[in-house]
């Protein structure tokens, strides 16, 4: 299937580990990014890469670590976890600009949950 | 930063109703996407939609970007519309790193 897809789809850890989600992408795109949701459904990107290339950090604490071996991949590592971290993660992309069309698309969500 | 505004917060419809989304936002933006968040979790992509009008069955969508406004009408509401709706809207910020600002949601609950 033609999709932006993440595992795991839920993931429950304990504070102070260590943890990772992971893209992927099959619609060969160029930019990708991360979004968490917080406990109000509120939205917000905290990462941007284009074609492995970091574009956008959103004051994220450095406990988050994004890296993308390819286009394709944009996998999200976690340090340390905290309690706050406790949300759900998106993963997203879009194609080149071109004609100035840049729909974003979504992955399903990973629903971190720290105890 | 950009802000983006949406009303109501919550509504609450009967089956068969008919609905208006608003979305306002603050400054020049060069895209908008409508989203429909389901009971599940799932970001559904309802419309992508800088300007104009488009309609999708019993969903339509108009942006007025000169007015920095955009409407999602919902017709003949159905359970299954039930969820979040999202507004976002983008501000090119360089050639390939444009990001999706994100409204705080109307809350539908659609009742049979």
């Amino acid at each position: 299937d033609t999709a932006v897809s993440q595992t795991p789809k839920y993931l429950v850890t304990q504070m102070g580990n260590d943890k990772s989600i992971k893209c992927e992408q099959n619609l060969g795109h160029d930019t990708m990014y991360w979004y968490k949701q917080d406990s109000k459904k509120f939205l917000k990107i905290m990462f941007s890469y284009n074609n492995k290339e970091l574009i956008i950090n959103e004051t994220v604490p450095n406990r988050f670590s994004p890296k993308s071996p390819d286009k394709a991949h944009l996998n999200l590592h976690i340090n340390s976890l905290e309690l706050g971290d406790s949300a759900v993660y998106f993963c997203a992309s879009r194609p080149r600009l071109a004609g100035g069309y840049n729909e974003q698309f979504f992955g399903p969500g990973t629903r971190l949950t720290v105890l | 930063g950009i802000q983006v505004e949406q009303s109501p917060p919550d509504l609450i419809l009967q089956e068969g109703a008919n609905s208006t989304l608003r979305c306002n936002f603050s400054d020049s933006v060069n895209n908008l996407q409508w989203f429909h968040q389901n009971p599940w979790g799932q970001l559904i992509n309802l419309f992508y939609i800088p300007s104009g009008t488009k309609q999708n069955g019993r969903l339509s969508a108009t942006t007025v970007a000169t007015e920095r406004y955009s409407l999602l009408y919902i017709s003949s509401s159905q359970t299954t519309d039930s969820g979040v709706y999202f507004c976002a809207v983008d501000l090119l910020i360089k050639a390939a790193g444009n990001k999706l600002t994100f409204g705080g949601g109307t809350r539908v609950l659609v009742k049979p």
